[in-house]
């Protein structure tokens, strides 16, 4: 059964604590994402890898890290230099197709709050 | 910088209505355009893809059109259910991994 999967569905962050939010692949897809979402805004990318070792900033990338040592995994830590970490984090999966990316298949989300 | 824009923020229809969800665009050199759907606290569901090079999409009950050159896309549902309230989104690529650009969604009830 094919799919993205995320863990934890809810994380709790205490100020000035690292956490790291997990996301695995089966889907054999190249392209890996992370992006923030928040109430009333459109998501927003935070992270994109297009091969395993390899990863690129979004638009809103200070704040948090990630690596892509294996093609099925694409972990994203939140530090805590992130001023407001609290959102509904979001990982995503595509093929390499036309213009970069084809469709683009989503996990059910992490939410971390901040306590 | 392409902007998406998706009005009205919330929809409210009777329960086998047809009914249409706008999305629109500023940049029309696009290479694609993706419908989702998302419950409340849970992921996007891909609902249609459209090519720049294809006009619509069907798929059920579902059918989505692109419109480059005005910079729209519509997704229409028909004999909407109660099962169909849930937020939508569009999202347009514009070229490359980092160039997907979502709108803010819009979310429907559906009244039984």
């Amino acid at each position: 059964d094919g799919g993205i999967t995320q863990s934890p569905k809810y994380l709790f962050r205490k100020e000035g604590q690292n956490v790291t939010l997990s996301c695995e692949q089966n889907l054999n897809h190249d392209a890996m994402y992370w992006y923030r979402q928040d109430p009333g805004q459109g998501l927003r990318l935070i992270y994109y890898s297009q091969i395993v070792n390899d990863f690129q900033k979004g638009d809103i990338a200070e704040g948090y890290s990630v690596s892509r040592e294996k093609k099925e995994s694409f972990p994203l830590t939140v530090t805590s230099a992130q001023k407001n970490p609290t959102a509904f984090y979001l990982c995503a999966s595509s093929d390499r197709g036309r213009g970069g990316t084809d469709t683009q298949y989503f996990g059910p989300g992490t939410r971390l709050t901040v306590l | 910088k392409q902007e998406v824009t998706q009005i009205p923020a919330a929809l409210s229809v009777p329960e086998g209505e047809n009914l249409v969800l706008n999305c629109s665009f500023t940049d029309s050199a696009i290479y694609n355009l993706q419908w989702f759907r998302q419950d409340p606290g849970k992921g996007l569901t891909s609902l249609l893809l459209i090519q720049s090079s294809q006009r619509e999409q069907t798929s059920g009950r579902l059918n989505a059109s692109l419109d480059k050159s005005s910079g729209r896309s519509t997704l229409y549902i028909a004999a909407s259910q109660p099962g169909d309230s849930a937020t939508y989104l569009c999202a347009v690529n514009s070229g490359g991994y980092q160039k997907v650009t979502f709108g803010t969604g819009t979310k429907l009830q559906v009244i039984p």
